[in-house]
């Protein structure tokens, strides 16, 4: 069964770092394309970041030069770390698998972010 | 650009069927998505990738109540039988090169 537990949310100051982690299991991580996708209170869905196979990395705009994308290929297990983090990057994140490159099929639960002082 | 387009919200009563619409952006008629439902306080669910043809492929244990179909840049999900619990907020997307595109969601109240 594919899950995908993601962890490492919580209150930051504007400005401070996060480390998101995904912990997957069921599946390879390193072998499947996997994507960070926030969502902010009250709003819809927003690609974030993904990360192919070959280790490739991709990001919104809004987060480039800030967020880094990651793997650990032994521990099955996708990072989302956040630097110089904004009131404008609460949200709560999801990690998801990118099924054939194309569309995500399964996704995690979601772990909660927020930027305030 | 990218641009996938959704109504805000949608109505229909327990046990009718309704049809939500998600539009591709001009140049992009040929692209597949995908369809995803947000229950409230929960994280997304995957439901079916759609083709341009209409042809679509449904994640695991999706009830045969939920189906696809296409019409030039249309993609549109229906939902038939409807229940309590496909209350929820339904998201298209689709994907370019190094870049993934969401809908801005329909809220689907059913009354």
């Amino acid at each position: 069964e594919v899950q995908l537990v993601e962890s490492g949310g919580g209150l930051i100051q504007p400005g401070g770092s996060l480390r998101l982690s995904c912990a997957a299991s069921g599946f390879t991580v390193s072998s499947n394309y996997m994507s960070w996708v926030r969502q902010a209170p009250g709003k819809g869905l927003e690609w974030v970041s993904v990360i192919y196979s070959g280790g490739s990395t991709y990001y919104a705009d809004s987060v480039k030069g800030r967020f880094t994308i990651s793997r650990d290929n032994s521990k099955n297990t996708l990072y989302l770390q956040m630097n110089s983090l904004r009131a404008e990057d609460t949200a709560v994140y999801y990690c998801a698998r990118v099924r054939e490159g194309d569309y995500y099929d399964y996704w995690g639960q979601g772990t909660l972010v927020t930027v305030s002082s | 650009q990218l641009v996938l387009t959704q109504s805000p919200s949608a109505s229909a009563s327990l046990g009718a069927s309704v049809k939500l619409t998600c539009t591709l952006s001009s140049g992009h008629s040929s692209y597949a998505i995908a369809w995803h439902q947000q229950q409230p306080e929960k994280g997304p669910r995957y439901l079916m990738k759609l083709n341009s043809d209409g042809s679509h492929s449904k994640g695991d244990g999706i009830p045969d109540r939920f189906s696809g179909s296409s019409s030039g840049a249309e993609r549109y999900l229906t939902i038939s039988s409807l229940q309590s619990e496909d209350e929820a907020d339904y998201y298209c997307q689709t994907w370019g090169t190094g870049s993934w595109v969401f809908g801005g969601g329909t809220k689907l109240t059913v009354l």
